[in-house]
């Protein structure tokens, strides 16, 4: 099962809105990852967790405040967002790198993503 | 600074045919992996297939194979008898061993027609 989970598909807010998005793995991975992705681009990485502790924050600014509660959950609060945050939000997971198997932990499972529209 | 090069912005095939997807990257890196992923209108990232940078043998995945040339830097990928279903974007990528970052190129939009 290689399979996360994104919720929710869809989102919209306004600029004064606080809303959460939410990612769950249960393949037992210790590295999640929150990318955004504008319409016909590459994913840009944001925030990575490892071991629940944050270990990239690529220069995201505060209106976007992650979150790991626990191994098998990422949240990304939202609060008082921009209409160019419009974008799809992806979700990933990977093994950490303590794992012995080296390929494994270098690959990453995606999420489906929420489209999140800002109004 | 690692960069991923994809040169082929669209591309279009018949249905059953064979298609070659172009990907260069840079990297002064010995120890890597190269990736690449699917993404459909549905919008979720796929791995299609990987290679270890350290393996000769190019790696294949039922229709799907790569041409990986390690001392020119690229990693094609090659779809044969292509169906309708791999209507995409698909995305090369590259990670260094022991990195968490994934280095994304442009992506190509490839459509399967009829």
């Amino acid at each position: 099962d290689t399979e996360v989970t994104q919720t929710p598909k869809h989102l919209v807010m306004g600029m004064t809105n606080k809303k959460s998005l939410k990612c769950e793995q249960h393949m037992g991975h210790r590295a999640m990852y929150w990318y955004k992705q504008k319409a016909k681009k590459p994913p840009e990485l944001m925030f990575v967790y490892s071991y629940e502790k944050l270990s990239i924050n690529e220069s995201v600014p505060s209106r976007f405040s992650p979150e790991c509660p626990n191994s098998s959950l990422l949240n990304l609060h939202l609060h008082a967002l921009q209409p160019e945050d419009s974008a799809l939000y992806l979700c990933a997971s990977s093994q950490e790198q303590k794992t012995s198997i080296k390929l494994a932990k270098n690959i990453q499972y995606f999420g489906a993503g929420t489209r999140l529209s800002v109004l | 600074a690692q960069t991923v090069t994809q040169s082929q912005p669209e591309m279009s095939v018949q249905e059953a045919e064979t298609v070659t997807l172009s990907c260069t990257y840079d990297t002064s890196e010995n120890n890597y992996y190269l990736f690449w992923y699917k993404q459909p209108p549905s919008r979720q990232m796929i791995l299609v297939i990987r290679q270890e940078a350290y393996k000769q043998q190019n790696a294949t995945e039922n229709r799907f194979s790569v041409n990986f040339q390690k001392a020119a830097k690229s990693f094609s990928l090659k779809i044969s008898d292509s169906q309708l279903g791999d209507t995409a974007m698909y995305f090369c990528a590259f990670i260094i061993q022991g990195a968490q970052k994934l280095v994304f190129g442009q992506g190509t939009r490839l459509t399967i027609n009829p």
